[in-house]
């Protein structure tokens, strides 16, 4: 089983307020990579990051930052939430092979 | 038009049946194909992975491609209750960054006991 972990699994939040959303891998992975899946749709990236002090916007355009300042540790941050950020967040991590992702069990987010 | 076309179902199907779940895709510089397998309020989690054309067989699954037909598929032999779940198609072309994986919408599979 894949050791990626992310906190919290569901969170309810009122509009305005900064909220982080955490992520950590413990298999020594370079690449990591933030998903936003809404139901029935495809997932989107909105960041990803090949290794520490390196992250890259994807192609789904995000409000969000993330910042990578130890190789274990992704987080994503919302410096001001909105109903519009209402989804399920999904971190996951990669090594050498393309495609070959491990992702967390995600974090609910649901903004008032 | 989405790169990648997945019927969303669901896809009923009684315990014991043969289950075949596709997707098409549209660009022809895809080499990477993969399927995921998510249960309910989890992540995904890599089922299949091949490169290029051709079978690759793990236990129950099968996974196809046919890159002429722009035209990859999973099929689970005896389906188990416990291979409910949502099914994505992922694909990767062979160059550009480990960023470009496009994901198929997914669909969702209910084996009935």
């Amino acid at each position: 089983e894949a050791d990626i972990y992310q906190t919290p699994r569901y969170l309810v939040i009122g509009t305005g307020k900064k909220i982080t959303l955490e992520c950590s891998q413990t298999m020594g992975h370079d690449k990591m990579y933030w998903y936003q899946q809404d139901p029935g749709m495809e997932l989107h990236l909105i960041h990803y990051s090949y290794g520490v002090n390196s992250t890259e916007k994807g192609d789904l355009s995000s409000e969000s930052t993330v910042s990578r300042i130890r190789t274990e540790h992704f987080p994503l941050t919302l410096e001001s939430a909105r109903p519009s950020h209402t989804s399920q967040y999904l971190c996951a991590s990669s090594l050498r092979e393309k495609g070959k992702l491990f992702f967390g069990s995600g974090t609910q987010l649901s903004v008032l | 038009q989405k790169e990648v076309e997945q019927d969303p179902g669901p896809l009923s199907v009684p315990e014991g049946a043969i289950v075949s779940l596709n997707c098409t895709y549209s660009n022809s510089a895809f080499q990477y194909f993969m399927w995921y397998r998510q249960y309910s309020r989890k992540g995904p989690e890599l089922l299949m992975y091949t490169y290029s054309s051709g079978n690759k067989e793990d236990g129950r699954f099968t996974a196809q491609v046919d890159k002429s037909s722009k035209y990859i598929s999973l099929f689970i032999r005896d389906s188990q209750p416990s291979d409910s779940a949502t099914y994505l198609c992922a694909m990767l072309p062979s160059s550009g960054g480990y960023n470009k994986l496009i994901f198929g919408a997914g669909t969702r599979l209910a084996v009935h006991p």
